[in-house]
């Protein structure tokens, strides 16, 4: 009984390096999303997906990158690092419904000097 | 737009007090509420969730009612213990299940 996995959950990055934070959930859900959490800001939407082959920005895109090739996984791309992405990174999934519990994974801290 | 406010913090309270941590949205129609607890160096937890007006969703102890009245979801202990020191949002649910989340209030508690 996975849930939603993050990987990895430290990293440190310096200015201008690029890599992939992992999200892949085991319940089937269509709709996936990513947050960040910042002090005094509370967590902001990233970017989402409502099904495989389908994704939308949210509140705070530049700088990140997502695709959607399968319902399990959605991987979210920095391509160029910057300290302002410092951060805490959460990945959600749903399905969709009212009602229905959205679920957290445990959240990847990432350090950008 | 749609947005959520909640009291800031820390608040800080001795064991067996009573907790309230205030929270207000605006919203367009009547969108679910939820509440998430982050303890130190964890994720997030839902605690509990509302998806109608006058709902109340409750667990571990914690109760919030959706009041659309006030437009209020405020969260509340009758008596917090040492161990429910954490961080709690407020948030709302919109469309596409995209969550909006207030800023976070941190909770300590004292022996």
């Amino acid at each position: 009984n996975a849930g939603v996995t993050q990987t990895p959950k430290f990293q440190v990055l310096k200015t201008g390096q690029s890599m992939t934070l992992q999200c892949a959930q085991d319940m089937n859900h269509e709709y996936m999303s990513w947050y960040r959490q910042d002090p005094g800001m509370g967590l902001r939407l990233i970017h989402y997906s409502v099904g495989a082959g389908i994704t939308d920005q949210g509140e705070v895109p530049n700088g990140y990158n997502v695709s959607r090739s399968t319902t399990e996984d959605f991987p979210l791309r920095l391509l160029s690092a910057a300290p302002s992405q410092t951060s805490v990174y959460f990945c959600a999934s749903s399905q969709g419904a009212t009602g229905n519990t959205i679920y957290f994974g445990e959240g990847s801290w990432l350090t950008v000097v | 737009g749609d947005s959520v406010t909640q009291m800031e913090g820390p608040v800080t309270l001795s064991e067996e007090a009573f907790l309230t941590i205030n929270c207000t949205y605006t919203a367009t129609g009547y969108p679910s509420l939820f509440w998430y607890v982050q303890y130190p160096g964890e994720g997030l937890q839902l605690l509990l969730k509302a998806t109608k007006a006058d709902d109340k969703g409750s667990n571990k102890g914690f109760e919030a009612t959706y009041r659309k009245e006030t437009t209020s979801f405020h969260l509340e202990k009758g008596s917090v213990q040492v161990s429910d020191s954490a961080v709690y949002f407020c948030a709302l649910r919109r469309v596409n299940d995209k969550l909006i989340f207030g800023t976070g209030t941190r909770l300590q508690v004292f022996p």
